[in-house]
């Protein structure tokens, strides 16, 4: 069974510009969290999505934003990026929501460098 | 409020000796504990997780961990190294909001083996 894949792997960007970073989750797996890892502030969980809904948020400001398709698959988007939104974006998947204990499953992961 | 503490942020072993790593957590209910690795390039693996059965807890590559409720710890350990356990791991704890339930990360702790 194939794994979590996200795209791209690698962005470069600019600050003010916007940009979307995709997961597939592991087939038949219906929830979706995504995560950020800074050196500095460590794994910070930003939302969970299941069955095309946003279940939880963490502590991030509305210029983070995601969805989820039908099939599961998710994208996360980023509005005017600043400089501090360099990190690694890893997003995972769960055959239950979170709340239910259900195992994450991580992808490798998305580096965004904002220059 | 549910919060996880790794009690060192780097921990050297020599290979073929035990390995301690130390954890705490802060949880008004009775929590989830997870504990992930992350190989340098590679997405989270779950190590183990504790979900109120019972209290120490094997996982995978020879890893356990022993959820003592009185000293609010789950430590991980494993009786002998091997160099391909070197890595970051993280102690995980679930956290119970109004919006739902996430994954709660500590800073991780950087285990080294040499030879």
């Amino acid at each position: 069974k194939a794994g979590v894949t996200q795209t791209p792997r690698y962005l470069i960007k600019t600050r003010g510009q916007q940009v979307t970073l995709s997961c597939s989750p592991i087939s038949g797996h219906r929830s979706v969290s995504w995560y950020q890892q800074t050196p500095g502030q460590g794994l910070q969980f930003l939302f969970e999505y299941f069955s095309e809904t946003q279940r939880n948020k963490g502590n991030f400001p509305g210029r983070f934003s995601g969805r989820q398709f039908s099939n599961s698959r998710s994208e996360m988007n980023v509005s005017t990026l600043e400089l501090g939104d360099s990190a690694l974006y890893l997003c995972a998947s769960s055959l239950v929501q979170t709340n239910r204990g259900g195992e994450q499953f991580f992808g490798p992961g998305t580096r965004l460098t904002v220059l | 409020a549910q919060s996880v503490t790794q009690l060192d942020s780097h921990v050297s072993v020599s290979e073929g000796t035990p390995v301690l790593l130390r954890c705490n957590y802060s949880s008004s209910y009775s929590p989830s504990l997870f504990w992930y690795v992350q190989h340098p390039n590679k997405g989270l693996q779950l190590l183990l997780k504790y979900t109120s059965a019972a209290t120490l807890v094997k996982g995978i590559n020879g890893f356990e961990a022993e959820f003592k409720k009185s000293e609010t710890s789950f430590h991980l350990t494993k009786p002998s190294a091997h160099m391909s356990d070197a890595a970051e791991y993280f102690c995980v704890v679930t956290l119970l909001n109004q919006a739902g339930t996430a994954l709660i990360f500590g800073k991780g702790t950087t285990l080294s083996v040499s030879s």
